[in-house]
């Protein structure tokens, strides 16, 4: 199974920093990655599929980027409603989905 | 409007087997673009993708560590997959969620998540 590595495991930010989370993974996907943000009590939600193609609905601040192995999420101008969790998730190949261990943005 | 709804039992015994059933509504399951997925997450931890079906063959993909003890089907006339995991163990507790997935050669995202149901064993 591909491993994801996300870095850090936690984030302090003030609103209106800049954020950038990290995702690696052990073997080259291209660019099959998918970024959730997952508030606490909720579903995991969609930011970015396809690396960087931005979901329908999700605010321009959220970017991703990267392919191969290294990928990062970036958030500009951090809002209140953004302190959450965060994954990546790569789907190189149908059987076998696998999540980062994920990125907790808080409150500085 | 996308929707899926996940039922079930909250409380298990070990070794029994866990029956979770999810209502989608908003999308057909006889559509070739999408797929139904299940997705667990122990409390405090990350997703884990368990399995999911694509249409309309009924294409079935089972996570490797657990493919012994997992199955997934669909009952279209109902609008429901169900997912069925065997010898239940209290490591297995965690919230389970179904989820739509996207098919094709650019698939393998998901879009909408059910509300979420916690088993507890």
């Amino acid at each position: 199974d591909i491993q994801m590595t996300q870095s850090p495991s936690t984030l302090s930010a003030s609103v209106g920093d800049r954020v950038t989370i990290t995702c690696r993974a052990s073997q080259a996907i291209k660019s099959w990655l998918a970024w959730y943000q997952q508030r606490p009590g909720q579903a995991p939600k969609v930011l970015i599929y396809a690396a960087s193609s931005l979901q329908s609905g999700v605010p321009p601040r959220f970017s991703g980027g990267g392919s191969g192995t290294e990928f990062t999420l970036t958030i500009t101008n951090l809002q209140p409603e953004d302190f959450a969790t965060y994954y990546c998730q790569q789907y190189n190949s149908f059987s076998s989905l696998t999540f980062g261990g994920g990125t907790k943005v808080e409150i500085k | 409007q996308v929707a899926l709804k996940e039922s079930g039992p909250v409380l298990l015994k070990a070794t029994e087997t866990l029956t979770v059933t999810c209502a989608v509504s908003g999308f057909s399951l006889s559509n070739a673009e999408t797929g139904v997925t299940w997705i667990r997450q122990p409390p405090g931890k990350a997703p884990e993708w368990l399995a999911h079906i694509f249409f309309p063959k009924d294409e079935k993909y089972y996570t490797a560590s657990l493919k012994t003890r997992l199955s997934i089907s669909r009952d279209t006339s109902k609008s429901q997959v169900v997912l069925r995991m065997t010898h239940m163990d209290p490591v297995d507790t965690a919230t389970y969620y179904c989820a739509r997935i996207h098919n094709g050669p650019s698939g393998g995202w998901i879009d909408s998540w059910g509300q979420r149901t916690l088993v507890i064993v």
